[in-house]
């Protein structure tokens, strides 16, 4: 059975202070990884898409990594604005049939 | 703006009611997929849609039914609600069956089952 698996829960950051957030995966076959973000109230914002092992994507402050069993979102220089409920999800080429399963996120804060 | 139309956006209903959520898919998208989200369970897949075809289900209870119509708009409609259907409900499009291609969310729909 998929499972992702998101860590921390929570992160409370300062402005200007790097971070990453994780994501560990079991999948028989990882045919995508995604990250998205989510504001309360809000539905998940696409961020990136990454396919396989030692692929990396950059938007901004954000830059996420996979490997083989997890993928990392790091955080350079957060600002308030970066305050939201970071999501991941994957893709398999098996079970899932082209739905995403998602973990159940890590909540960052962003304190000015 | 995703491009995906969810309505209505807060709906407050009794228990043993029946309600309807729409969802307009964003323009050329072909699947329609549903999520539910509630605090301590995530976000948790429904139900998928392509081109009028179910083509997927996850956890989507009995009581719980979907349909995607000719113009590719998609309705989900929830019966005999319960309490504990109060959650936020998602509808997110894509252009293909969802193999390749990220799916884009709408704001969802917030229930509450009183």
């Amino acid at each position: 059975e998929d499972q992702v698996t998101q860590s921390p829960e929570a992160l409370r950051l300062q402005e200007g202070e790097s971070s990453s957030l994780n994501c560990s995966y079991t999948v028989s076959g990882l045919r995508g990884l995604f990250w998205y973000r989510q504001d309360p109230g809000k539905g998940p914002e696409f961020l990136f898409t990454l396919y396989s092992a030692g692929e990396e994507k950059e938007k901004e402050r954000l830059k996420a990594t996979l490997t083989k069993k997890e993928s990392f979102l790091h955080i350079t220089a957060p600002k308030p604005e970066d305050s939201a409920t970071y999501l991941c999800a994957v893709l398999d080429y098996g079970g899932s049939q082209g739905n995403l399963i998602f973990g159940k996120g890590t909540k960052l804060s962003v304190k000015p | 703006d995703s491009g995906v139309t969810q309505t209505p956006k807060h709906l407050i209903t009794a228990t043993g009611q029946r309600v309807t959520l729409r969802c307009s898919p964003r323009s050329g998208d072909l699947s329609v997929y549903w999520y539910q989200q509630s605090l301590d369970q995530g976000l948790q897949f429904l139900i998928q849609y392509y081109n009028g075809e179910e083509r997927a289900k996850g956890n989507i209870l009995e009581r719980f039914s979907a349909q995607q119509f000719p113009d590719l708009h998609s309705e989900l409609n929830l019966s005999s609600l319960e309490l504990g259907d109060s959650a936020l409900y998602f509808c997110a499009s894509s252009v293909g069956r969802g193999r390749d291609t990220e799916a884009f969310f709408g704001q969802g729909t917030r229930l509450t089952v009183v």
